[in-house]
């Protein structure tokens, strides 16, 4: 049991180019997230699942856009990354209303 | 919609003393309340969390937090900090449906000297 795991750990990009930050979940859990963690701001929601085939905006949605694979899966993909993206990312997911986190994949973009 | 404050930055403490970290919501209703954990370059880790019930919720690590409803306060304490123990704490509200999301504070560094 794995809990909830996100590849890669790190990666450089450059302005313009694009990626796929990948979270799966082992638990059985219907809602997934996406947050970013920046300093002094603590984490906020960019995109959230609350079941399969379901996503929805969070409080910093733009230059993002996700993709609920199945119940296990839950991606984040930047299409053009900007140096304002440069941040640290986690996925979670909820049982009974407790989130539970994923080891963070730190982005930076050059 | 809910917010955290977390008042304090960054807060330095023997080890051995005693510890308070500050947490200060807004909501309109019972919140769920949480306080996650995240030493350096690691994922957050839950310590504990408030449902309903009994105000003083006993977590992990030996840390407890206290709901205060009157003062919309849910403050962290740990009798006798160790070593270990230094990093960054969040306190976190959720509205209530496992549809939503947590709001996070913005954290606060715990530094602990020998």
């Amino acid at each position: 049991n794995a809990g909830v795991t996100q590849t890669p750990k790190f990666q450089v990009l450059k302005t313009g180019q694009s990626m796929t930050l990948q979270c799966a979940q082992d638990m059985n859990h219907n809602s997934m997230y996406w947050y970013r963690q920046d300093p002094g701001m603590g984490l906020r929601l960019i995109y959230y699942s609350a079941s399969e085939g379901t996503t929805d905006k969070g409080e910093v949605p733009n230059g993002y856009n996700v993709s609920r694979l199945n119940k296990r899966e839950f991606s984040l993909r930047l299409e053009s990354a900007a140096p304002s993206q440069t941040s640290v990312y986690f996925c979670a997911s909820t049982l009974q209303e407790t989130q539970y986190f994923g080891p963070g994949t730190r982005l930076l973009v050059l | 919609a809910q917010s955290v404050t977390q008042p304090d930055i960054h807060i330095t403490v023997s080890e051995g003393a005693s510890l308070e970290l500050r947490c200060n919501y807004s909501y309109g209703a019972t919140p769920y309340l949480f306080w996650y954990v995240q030493s350096p370059g690691q994922g957050l880790q839950l310590l504990l969390k408030y449902f309903s019930g009994d105000t003083l919720v006993q977590g992990i690590k030996g840390f407890e937090a206290e709901f205060k409803r009157s003062q919309s306060s849910f403050n962290l304490r740990k009798p006798s900090v160790h070593w270990s123990d230094a990093a960054e704490y969040f306190c976190a509200v959720g509205a209530g449906t496992g549809r939503r999301a947590l709001t996070f504070g913005s954290g606060t560094r715990l530094q602990v000297q020998p």
